[in-house]
């Protein structure tokens, strides 16, 4: 059973570009978790999604960002027009409830 | 929502010797636990979790003991080696910091373990 994967690993954009991040979760897990990590600190909840509806965004800021989870393909985090302090980690979980595995993240540098 | 917070923030220790790392948490609804590992420029990994109607788990070198009275947890690593220098998170399953009534995972904010050879 392959674990989360995230893809691209690492991705450069430039200030007013768009950056769309991807996560496959773990084969029969139906509920995906994005955070976002900056160097040195804690993880940070931005959203959370089941197939085809966001449960809580309640983490994710209301302007530029947005995530899906559709019926097929993976889940998709897009930040639109990014600036530099959008630079981070960002890492996606799946889980079949509670217990929560995690990707390998997608590192951004927005220059 | 629930707030977790974690201590110490760094921890060295000689190879051989034990390390415990603890985590206090707001929420007495909380009621799952999990602890884990990240290395540098990957993810985090889960290594061990207690659920609330336990009060101790162990497995191997690592155990984790559960507090609900005081709400608080705690990581215990013996025979420490070094590899398991790393980044470890607590975290628990409550309401979480932002409010709403989905039970998320709220993290800790990490203690960095040097194991020295």
């Amino acid at each position: 059973n392959a674990g989360v994967m995230q893809n691209p690993r690492h991705l450069v954009r430039r200030r007013g570009q768009e950056a769309r991040l991807r996560c496959s979760p773990m084969k029969g897990h139906s509920h995906v978790y994005w955070y976002r990590q900056l160097p040195e600190e804690g993880l940070k909840f931005m959203v959370y999604l089941q197939k085809e509806n966001i449960i809580d965004e309640s983490g994710m800021p209301k302007e530029r960002f947005s995530a899906e989870f559709p019926k097929e393909g993976p889940s998709i985090l897009r930040i639109q027009q990014v600036v530099r302090g959008d630079s981070a980690a960002y890492f996606c979980a799946s889980s079949p409830y509670n217990e929560q595995f995690f990707g390998p993240g997608t590192r951004l540098t927005v220059l | 929502g629930e707030n977790v917070e974690q201590h110490p923030s760094t921890l060295s220790v000689q190879e051989g010797d034990s390390a415990v790392i603890k985590c206090t948490y707001s929420d007495s609804a909380s009621n799952y636990f999990p602890w884990y590992k990240q290395e540098l420029g990957k993810g985090p990994q889960l290594i061990i979790d207690i659920r609330s109607n336990v009060g101790e788990k162990k497995d191997q070198r690592i155990a984790v003991t559960l507090n609900k009275t005081a709400k608080h947890f705690s990581l215990h690593i013996t025979e420490t080696q070094p590899e398991d220098s790393a980044v470890y998170f607590c975290a628990a399953w409550g309401e979480g910091d932002s409010g709403g009534s989905n039970y998320k995972l709220t993290f800790g904010k990490g203690t960095l373990l040097t194991v020295n050879p």
